[in-house]
């Protein structure tokens, strides 16, 4: 069972509509979570990080966190094409400095 | 930008020859990772470092080695090169304070290695 999952996508959406990203994750220990935006060709960029269950805002991005349900997922409002891209989720191995990467969802926004 | 750099950012190598690639940061964190990402994989742990001479495995080590003499270079080597380790590689730093509360990476641009 893969430790952090993602569904590939790709997840298209028309310009303006709010993009939904969801990952589930496996180890309940797990503290830390992390939105990546990665263009083709390009490497990872952070969005955002959570730490806490509930919401976490900034600007047109919204990370959920859900530790009972262990889950996390990202919400883009007002997509827009540029916001096209691979999105990674990647989450803390506890007792470690190391983390775990999903696969990544593609997003598509359609102008 | 966090300041990471990778070199080289192309490379092309034959099958058997040993091969070096260099992280080298300027932000003076403590922890450095090496990943490769390939299609249907994402991005998968090869080795990491959390201090300068003390490194450890990740998931996929076998067949690379590291070294970390300073502060702000990781080197990742591929012993003899296969073309199973033709991918995108890439450097990443933090400065992750606790065990088991991540901090931030920040990711270098990457390195392409094709094995023939």
């Amino acid at each position: 069972q893969k430790e952090v999952e993602q569904n590939s996508g790709p997840l298209s959406v028309p310009e303006g509509a709010i993009a939904s990203l969801n990952c589930t994750y496996s180890d309940r220990g797990s503290q830390s979570f992390f939105w990546y935006r990665q263009y083709s060709g390009k490497s990872p960029e952070l969005i955002m990080f959570i730490y806490s269950n509930g919401d976490k805002e900034d600007g047109r991005f919204t990370a959920q966190l859900n530790k009972a349900s262990q889950y996390v997922s990202l919400l883009i409002r007002d997509s827009q094409p540029s916001d096209s891209a691979t999105y990674l989720c990647a989450v803390n191995q506890p007792g470690t400095y190391k983390y775990i990467f999903g696969t990544g969802t593609r997003l598509k926004v359609l102008a | 930008d966090a300041g990471i750099t990778q070199s080289p950012r192309h490379k092309v190598t034959e099958t058997g020859t040993p091969v070096t690639l260099r992280c080298h940061q300027t932000e003076n964190h403590r922890y450095m990772y090496w990943y490769r990402q390939d299609p249907g994989h994402g991005l998968r742990l090869i080795h990491y470092s959390y201090g300068v001479k003390d490194t450890d495995k990740g998931e996929v080590s076998d067949g690379y080695s590291v070294s970390r003499s300073k502060t702000e270079d990781f080197l990742l080597t591929l012993e003899s090169a296969t073309s199973s380790q033709t991918s995108v590689y890439f450097c990443a730093i933090s400065d992750s304070g606790l065990a088991g509360v991540g901090e931030t990476q920040y990711f270098g641009p990457g390195t392409r290695l094709l094995v023939l």
